[in-house]
């Protein structure tokens, strides 16, 4: 499975855009790339998954380039409640049952008002 | 996607003894995954449970700390056995889901549990 690096944390405020970017410089040609996110006392919850360019959904945006040995997760106008740990994930959706998950040490992303 | 009901979602436990985490999907599921996570850190695979068959577990964790059980495709169970404060962690459990055509995992809301 392709190692991932991202920053330990992050600071922004309210109504700030936020970007975290990974690093998955051994991403293999099936692989996908998966951002979780987890609040305190709750399990990791599914944020956006993506392979190539660009993938948008209600919750944010997610940005690879073409080499895809890294992506950005983009979190736009970010409020209190967009407080958590964001980790990003690299696998073979088809894995995808058949593998746990890897995870890596997360990003702390603390939101002021 | 899959709904996973975890319980307990916490207890306090006095070391020496043994606590049961019971996890039940609403959905069939081939494989179930028990993670751990000791505070302010990341997730850490314990062990992977397969109905019918014995679960695997990863370096650093074995079966007579952490028995499981996955008597059908629905449920599992993690016990915790003769506990310690260092056993003191979040437990979860996770199956993989698909939504939309989009691969991925859910977790139930974790046990927190603590050994005095």
């Amino acid at each position: 499975l392709a190692k991932t690096t991202q920053p330990i944390s992050m600071d922004s405020y309210e109504g700030q855009e936020v970007n975290i970017t990974c690093s998955h410089n051994n991403i293999a040609t099936n692989d996908y790339i998966t951002w979780y996110q987890q609040f305190p006392s709750q399990g990791p919850r599914f944020i956006i998954q993506g392979y190539k360019t660009k993938v948008t959904n209600e919750v944010a945006s997610l940005f690879i380039p073409a080499d895809r040995k890294s992506s950005t997760l983009s979190l736009p106008r970010v409020s209190l409640s967009d407080t958590a740990v964001y980790y990003c994930l690299v696998g073979d959706p088809m894995d995808t049952g058949r593998r746990a998950l890897t995870f890596g040490s997360g990003t702390r992303l603390q939101v002021q008002p | 996607s899959a709904v996973i009901s975890q319980k307990p979602s916490r207890d306090i436990c006095q070391r020496g003894t043994s606590l049961t985490i019971q996890c039940q999907v609403d959905s069939q599921v081939t494989m179930m995954f028990w993670y751990r996570q000791q505070p302010g850190q990341s997730l850490t695979l314990i062990a992977t449970a397969n109905q019918g068959s014995e679960a695997t577990y990863e370096s650093g964790f074995v079966i007579d700390k952490f028995p499981i059980s996955r008597p059908n495709l629905t449920f599992s169970t993690l016990t915790v056995s003769n506990m310690s404060p260092e056993d003191s962690s979040i437990y979860l459990c996770s199956v993989a889901a698909v939504r939309q055509g989009i691969y991925g995992y859910t977790f139930g809301s974790g046990t927190r549990l603590t050994v005095v």
